[in-house]
């Protein structure tokens, strides 16, 4: 079955950088779009970044963009997201998400990460 | 940017039906059958528990079900059970990735 699992979440300081990664499995990773979704303690959904099956197009939310970069590696069936200028207001759960028509369709267990100094 | 629009909360007693409404745009859902609802119990994960309005993926009870008309999406629980108790959040395609604010379901 699909299954998902994030890492790489921790506590830095802010103006600190971090790099997460998402082990994809039981499907065709190539096949799909991928994305990475966070949530804040105590808040809402917030969608972050997006990318095309082949890596061709990649969106990024308008709080992140210039910060933040999403990238995926086919022969490791993982995806990845580059997060620079990290501010307190990045703290949250960070999700890793298969995308099935602009929604996640499967989840991650999601990454922790804190920005504080 | 468009938004979907849910309540903050709703609540029913065990054995009630309560429904959740989504409200987006004629661009989003008002186009597309392509509407999404993720339950979350506090501490875990979202999980997917409908897609294409009124699907259900395998193993979500047949007590959840979803409709839509015009550019507002519904999401029905009927006979209410203590394990109910979540948020729920919507998703349309075409809606720019913005999820819904969430509703918190109380079961009374």
């Amino acid at each position: 079955q699909v299954h998902l699992v994030e890492s790489g979440g921790g506590l830095v300081k802010p103006g600190g950088s971090l790099r997460l990664s998402c082990a994809a499995s039981g499907f065709t990773f190539s096949d799909y779009y991928m994305s990475w979704i966070r949530q804040a303690p105590g808040k809402g959904l917030e969608w972050v970044s997006s990318i095309s099956s082949v890596s061709t197009y990649t969106h990024y939310a308008d709080s992140v963009k210039g910060r933040f970069t999403i990238s995926r590696d086919a022969a490791r069936n993982s995806l990845f997201l580059q997060m620079n200028s990290l501010r307190a207001e990045d703290t949250a759960v960070y999700y890793c998400a298969r995308e099935y028509w602009s929604s996640p369709d499967y989840w991650g267990q999601g990454t922790l990460v804190t920005v504080s100094s | 940017q468009s938004a979907l629009t849910q309540p903050p909360s709703a609540s029913g007693s065990p054995g009630q039906s309560v429904t959740i409404s989504c409200t987006g745009t004629s661009s989003d859902i008002g186009t597309y059958n392509y509407v999404s609802w993720h339950q979350q119990h506090p501490g875990k994960a979202p999980k997917l528990i409908i897609y294409e309005v009124n699907k259900r993926p395998s193993g979500v009870p047949d007590r959840f079900s979803g409709s839509k008309s015009g550019s507002t999406a519904s999401l029905t629980v009927s006979g209410l059970q203590a394990e109910d108790e979540a948020d729920y959040y919507c998703s349309s395609h075409a809606a720019n990735g913005v999820f819904g604010g969430g509703t918190k379901l109380t079961v009374l």
